[in-house]
């Protein structure tokens, strides 16, 4: 089966740094993807992690391990532009190119 | 560059009704993916198109179908409409369609079936 799981909601501080974590069960593995979307926006694409490990990209870092089926973004200096939902979409290998996305966790920043 | 497009942004449908909706993918890009985000919901997979063929198919009934254009604009198609289907649309875009293709989203059709 599928499954995705990331906390519902989450507050932060103006400034502060918050990790947003995901655990995936899927039949195989291919990738796993981080996008962010406003309220009533379409989904914008933050990170995107294959192999082991930490890739940053600015105020924003993702981490992956495979072995765990368990991937986290890490959001630093927040701004209360970043106050969105983040969702969380292994991608189904074999060629489907099929993104499975959770519910999402949104992230309120407040002052 | 401009981004993915759809069109109609907004719509309103009775129950049994048909929709056809629309979206133009990035320049360059060829594969084109439709999501169903309900309220409150994750985006759930329906349709991969790729050099106008279909390649993949999420777990939606076979009234939901689509196609793609040789330009490779693509529509989706619903056709007796429930009141489930209410939801929002969104369209995106890759290059080919090979695994690590990021996948661009545009700005999606909110449909309200009635």
């Amino acid at each position: 089966g599928q499954n995705i799981d990331q906390p519902t909601e989450m507050t932060a501080t103006e400034g502060a740094i918050v990790q947003i974590n995901c655990t995936y069960q899927t039949s195989g593995f291919n990738g796993l993807f981080w996008y962010q979307q406003h309220a009533g926006e379409a989904p914008t694409f933050l990170s995107y992690n294959v192999l082991d490990g930490l890739e940053e990209k600015g105020r924003f870092s993702s981490f992956l391990s495979r072995s765990k089926g368990y991937s986290y973004l890490l959001l630093k200096e927040l701004q209360m532009k970043d106050s969105a939902s983040y969702l969380c979409a292994p991608r189904q290998p074999g060629g489907y190119n099929k993104l499975i996305f959770g519910a999402g966790t949104r992230l309120a920043v407040h002052p | 560059e401009a981004g993915v497009t759809q069109s109609p942004t907004h719509l309103i449908k009775t129950r049994g009704q048909q929709v056809t909706l629309r979206c133009s993918p990035i320049s360059g890009h060829t594969s084109v993916y439709w999501y169903q985000q309900a309220l409150g919901l994750g985006l759930q997979f329906l349709l991969w198109y790729d050099e106008g063929e279909e390649r993949n198919r999420g777990n939606f009934p076979p009234r939901f179908s689509g196609r793609q254009f040789p330009n490779y604009s693509s529509e989706l198609n619903v056709n007796a409409l429930e009141l489930e289907d209410s939801a929002l649309y969104l369209c995106a875009s890759s290059r080919q369609g090979a695994s690590g293709e990021t996948q661009y989203f545009g700005p999606g059709t909110r449909l309200l079936v009635l």
